[in-house]
C-alpha cells in the first residue's frame, strides 16, 4: 500500500488559517486520499476525502496537486477545538486489496494557541 | 442517531487471559472494521467484516480472531494476552467496504494487560 509522509507537528493560533500538508509520491491512479483526525480520548473523525479534484465540505477543504502525489488538508479557520492528531490515509480501490481498511501513520500533531 | 458503541470501555486483565470486546456499528452499516492503537502510534488495522464474512486481515498473530453476527454487531476475540497487548481497541463501521465510504469509529475500548 502506498505511503503518505505528513509533518510530525504543528501550530496555529485560533480563527488563522491552516494548511496541513501531506506526500504520497506512490500513489497509484485509483487511490482516493482521506483524511482523519483523532481528538484526544476519541476515536478517529472522518474529515474530508478526494480523488482528483479539490474538495470542500463543512469542515475542512482537500487541495490536491495536479500530479496527485501532495495534498494539503485545509483548516479556514482553526478553533481551539480542531487540535487534534490528523492523518492523510490512503484508500486503494484495487481489488486484491483489503477496500475498507485505513493505513494510519503517526500523523500530524496539530496546537491551536489561543 | 446512535453512533458507533463499543463495550466494555476499560478492561484490565493478567497476562495469559482471554478477553472479548464489542462493537455495534451505526445502523445500517453492514460493515466493521477493528484496530488497535498503541500509545503514541496511529491506529493499526486487525480485521474487516462485512456481511458476516471476514474481508481482511491485518500482521496480527492467531490468537486474535473475530466474528460478526447476523445483526452485524461484532466481537474481537484476543488469547493468551500479552503485555504488548495493551492499547486502544477501536471499532469502526461503514456502509459497505468500497474504498470512498467513509468509517465511524467508536470511543474505543483500553485493555491493559498486567
Amino acid at each position: 500500500d502506498a505511503k503518505t509522509t505528513q509533518p510530525n507537528s504543528m501550530e496555529s493560533n485560533e480563527e488563522e488559517p491552516v494548511h496541513l500538508p501531506c506526500n504520497h509520491s506512490t500513489i497509484s491512479g485509483t487511490d482516493y486520499i482521506h483524511w482523519y483526525r483523532q481528538l484526544p480520548s476519541q476515536g478517529p473523525e472522518y474529515v474530508i476525502h478526494g480523488l482528483t479534484s479539490n474538495v470542500n465540505n463543512r469542515m475542512a477543504s482537500l487541495a490536491i496537486a495536479e500530479d496527485r502525489k501532495s495534498s494539503t488538508l485545509i483548516l479556514h479557520r482553526a478553533t481551539l477545538r480542531d487540535a487534534a492528531v490528523y492523518y492523510c490515509i490512503l484508500r486503494s480501490t484495487n481489488r486484491g486489496s483489503t477496500l475498507g481498511r485505513l493505513y494510519f501513520g503517526r500523523g500530524t500533531q496539530l496546537t491551536v494557541w489561543p | 442517531d446512535a453512533g458507533v458503541t463499543q463495550s466494555p470501555t476499560h478492561l484490565i486483565k493478567t497476562r495469559g487471559q482471554q478477553v472479548t470486546l464489542r462493537c455495534s456499528p451505526i445502523s445500517g452499516h453492514k460493515s466493521v472494521s477493528w484496530y488497535q492503537q498503541v500509545l503514541g502510534q496511529g491506529p493499526q488495522f486487525i480485521f474487516q467484516y462485512y456481511e458476516k464474512e471476514e474481508r481482511g486481515r491485518g500482521n496480527f498473530p492467531d490468537r486474535f480472531s473475530a466474528r460478526q453476527f447476523p445483526n452485524y454487531s461484532s466481537e474481537l476475540n484476543v488469547n493468551a494476552l500479552l503485555l504488548g497487548d495493551s492499547a486502544l481497541y477501536l471499532c469502526a463501521s461503514s456502509l459497505d467496504h468500497a474504498p470512498g465510504n467513509e468509517q465511524f469509529f467508536g470511543p474505543g475500548t483500553r485493555l491493559t494487560v498486567l
